[in-house]
């Protein structure tokens, strides 16, 4: 089972427009990261946020964690065309060397 | 720059051959980990290494094996390929508990 699950699957937005992607996990974490993934290509760590913490900025991407509701979010304001991507969250469950990853959300930003 | 290579971007296999998936890192990590990426299933683990001749499974290791001889190389092995191991292959890696480098992927495709 996976620990990780976005939501929504997909997500069509106008360029300017915020995204806020939602993932929720299931056992107790000391860290969630979210990445990014262009088609076809690799995966590139945007943000990671401790359990400690409750939110987190970088650039145009801010990240909430509510640890009591197992679950985070990703926010990425005034998006751009280039911001068209798949976005997974990952977490390493009971602090094991493991990341496990969601199925992702497939983000299209319209120019 | 952390930069992971993988050795092959496409590749197209008979069933039955064996198979090699090569990824080479440049930062001295510790950790490597090979993951298989699948429409609808996100990123699922099949092996890891946490140092030089030593692995341990994943979610999904049946059918594949891996080598890491030198510390800056682990290598996936499909002993018998078969069609179902038709995938995106990802490899990365990391020191300690920090981020995931990735590299671009190798599409494996098994006719």
């Amino acid at each position: 089972s996976q620990q990780g699950e976005e939501d929504p699957q997909a997500l069509s937005i106008q360029e300017g427009e915020n995204a806020t992607m939602n993932c929720s996990y299931k056992t107790s974490i000391n860290n969630l990261q979210w990445y990014r993934q262009n088609s076809g290509r690799g995966l590139v760590h945007l943000i990671l946020i401790r359990s400690n913490e409750r939110e987190k900025h970088s650039g145009r991407l801010r990240v909430t964690l509510d640890t009591s509701k197992k679950s985070s979010s990703l926010l990425i304001t005034a998006s751009r065309a280039a911001d068209t991507a798949s976005y997974f969250c990952a977490t390493p469950p009971d602090s094991s060397y493991k990341l496990i990853f969601g199925s992702g959300t497939r983000l299209l930003v319209r120019p | 720059d952390v930069k992971v290579t993988q050795s092959s971007r496409y590749l197209v296999k008979r069933t039955g051959e064996k198979v090699f998936l090569e990824c080479v890192q440049d930062m001295d990590h510790e950790n490597m980990f090979w993951y298989r990426q699948d429409p609808g299933l996100g990123l699922r683990l099949i092996y890891f290494s946490y140092d030089v001749k030593m692995k341990e499974k994943g979610d999904i290791p049946e059918g594949y094996s891996v080598s890491r001889e030198k510390k800056e190389r682990f290598s996936l092995i499909l002993e018998s390929a078969s069609t179902n191991q038709t995938s995106m292959y990802l490899c990365a890696s990391r020191v300690d508990s920090s981020p995931l480098h990735f590299g671009n992927g190798t599409r494996l495709t098994v006719t």
